[in-house]
């Protein structure tokens, strides 16, 4: 079965530390990748996404990920962790030759960031 | 201007009642979609609506109706109420369906409660 695994349901870093929310996925052919991230009483708003060329790729908010292909994860980071950037984060992933309805959802990591 | 915009925020009703909940686009979006998170904030696509097509997620009860006027707007309708149906709904756009490697757009959400 396709699937999108992040497994860790909190992340907590100290305002200035980087950090990284893991993402996995186990999906067949080439999968295009996105993050996003949720703000209480919000939707989801995009951040970035991986569709093909540079592995690293830039977003939002000073957010990048890397796309690792032998190791099928696409890892969120940012350098220096803002109080601002505590919610949630979802990775998502779309399985080669589907459509954008075929999205799969990871479980999403809370993100906690103290002063 | 809210790019995905639903209503209503909240939503409180009983048992066995139906309830319909609006969501327009102002995006120009040819594809609009239904997703449901549940109260451990797991996300899962109910339905896509691409122009004239739905696409039904077979997990969905048929309960659960789409209703499509046109291509701006998608509404969920509800019939027989359950309180396993409380969960905070999200409807979202994108430019086309076919075209996986746009990123989607996502309303703020309605939160269901069954009572």
């Amino acid at each position: 079965a396709q699937s999108v695994a992040q497994p860790e349901d909190q992340v907590n870093v100290a305002e200035g530390n980087p950090l990284t929310v893991k993402c996995t996925y186990s999906v067949s052919g080439n999968p295009y990748l996105f993050w996003y991230v949720q703000y209480p009483n919000r939707g989801l708003q995009f951040l970035l996404k991986y569709i093909t060329g540079d592995n690293l790729v830039k977003g939002s908010y000073g957010f990048e990920a890397e796309f690792n292909k032998s190791q099928t994860s696409f890892h969120l980071k940012k350098p220096s962790a803002l109080v601002s950037d505590s919610a949630l984060y979802f990775c998502a992933v779309i399985p080669g030759y589907s459509s954008a309805s075929k999205i799969i959802f990871g479980s999403g990591t809370r993100l906690s960031i103290r002063p | 201007d809210t790019a995905v915009s639903q209503t209503p925020k909240y939503l409180v009703t009983q048992m066995g009642n139906d309830k319909s909940i609006k969501c327009e686009q102002n995006l120009g979006h040819d594809t609009m979609y239904w997703y449901k998170q549940d109260s451990k904030k797991f996300l899962k696509i109910m339905f896509s609506y691409n122009n004239k097509e739905l696409i039904i997620n077979e997990t969905v009860p048929n309960r659960f109706s789409p209703k499509s006027p046109d291509k701006a707007h998608l509404n969920l309708h509800i019939n027989s109420l359950e309180l396993g149906d409380s969960a905070v709904y999200f409807c979202a756009s994108s430019p086309s369906s076919s075209t996986a490697n746009t990123e989607a757009f996502f309303g703020q959400g309605t939160r269901l409660t069954v009572v």
